[in-house]
């Protein structure tokens, strides 16, 4: 049974770029979840999908959009990247209402 | 929103020794969960616990979660133990966590 699947592990990019991370949650999940973990903070919410909308949202910008795909799968889009937006992103599966979350192994982003 | 706290922020330990780590939340939750988060970064699940106490091995969690704590055991520590602790809490509503700032943990040999 696979787990959280995230691609691509790493990324480099140019300031004002647009970038796309994606996610395939675990096996049976219907709910995935994005974060953004600064070095040396804790994960802080993007915001969340289920049954392809977008139900929740934490406190970032517009820059940062998503979609949910009809099998659960998910891709976070960030446009014009700031160098503030190099961070680990992490992508959550679970089940809607279900709290338990488990993790891929992230995406590091870098922005030149 | 929630606010957690986790104590202490660093933990030096000789293999061997045992440890105790907190977590702290500000209102009520109805779970809360323990991750291990190892150096690439991922977050592997430890306890999903809402109340009570659970326990894996050498690691064991408590929450009390009338007085809005909870607490992780670490027994007989070893380096591959070494790593940074996040507890975090959901909002009511949904799935969304809210993270503590860590507690970062160096186990020597």
């Amino acid at each position: 049974d696979a787990g959280v699947t995230q691609s691509p592990t790493h990324l480099i990019k140019t300031r004002g770029q647009q970038v796309t991370l994606r996610c395939s949650p675990k096996s049976g999940h219907d709910t995935v979840s994005w974060y953004q973990q600064a070095l040396g903070q804790g994960p802080q919410f993007i915001f969340q999908y289920y049954e392809e909308e977008e139900r929740q949202r934490g406190n970032f910008p517009d820059r940062f959009s998503g979609h949910q795909f009809p099998n659960y799968s998910s891709e976070l889009n960030v446009n014009a990247l700031l160098l503030g937006d190099s961070a680990l992103y992490l992508c959550a599966s679970s089940l809607y209402r279900n709290t338990e979350a488990f993790f891929g192994q992230g995406t590091r982003l870098t922005v030149v | 929103g929630i606010q957690v706290e986790q104590s202490p922020p660093d933990l030096i330990l000789q293999e061997g020794a045992n440890s105790t780590l907190r977590c702290n939340f500000s209102d009520s939750v109805n779970n809360l969960q323990w991750f291990h988060q190892n150096p690439w970064g991922q977050l592997i699940n430890l306890f999903y616990i809402p109340s009570g106490t659970k326990q894996n091995g050498r690691l064991s969690a408590t929450t009390v979660a009338t007085e809005r704590y909870s607490l992780l055991y670490i027994s007989s520590s070893q380096t591959t133990d070494s790593g940074v602790y996040f507890c975090a809490v959901p909002k009511a509503a949904g799935n969304k966590l809210t993270f503590g700032g860590g507690t970062r943990v160096l186990v020597k040999p």
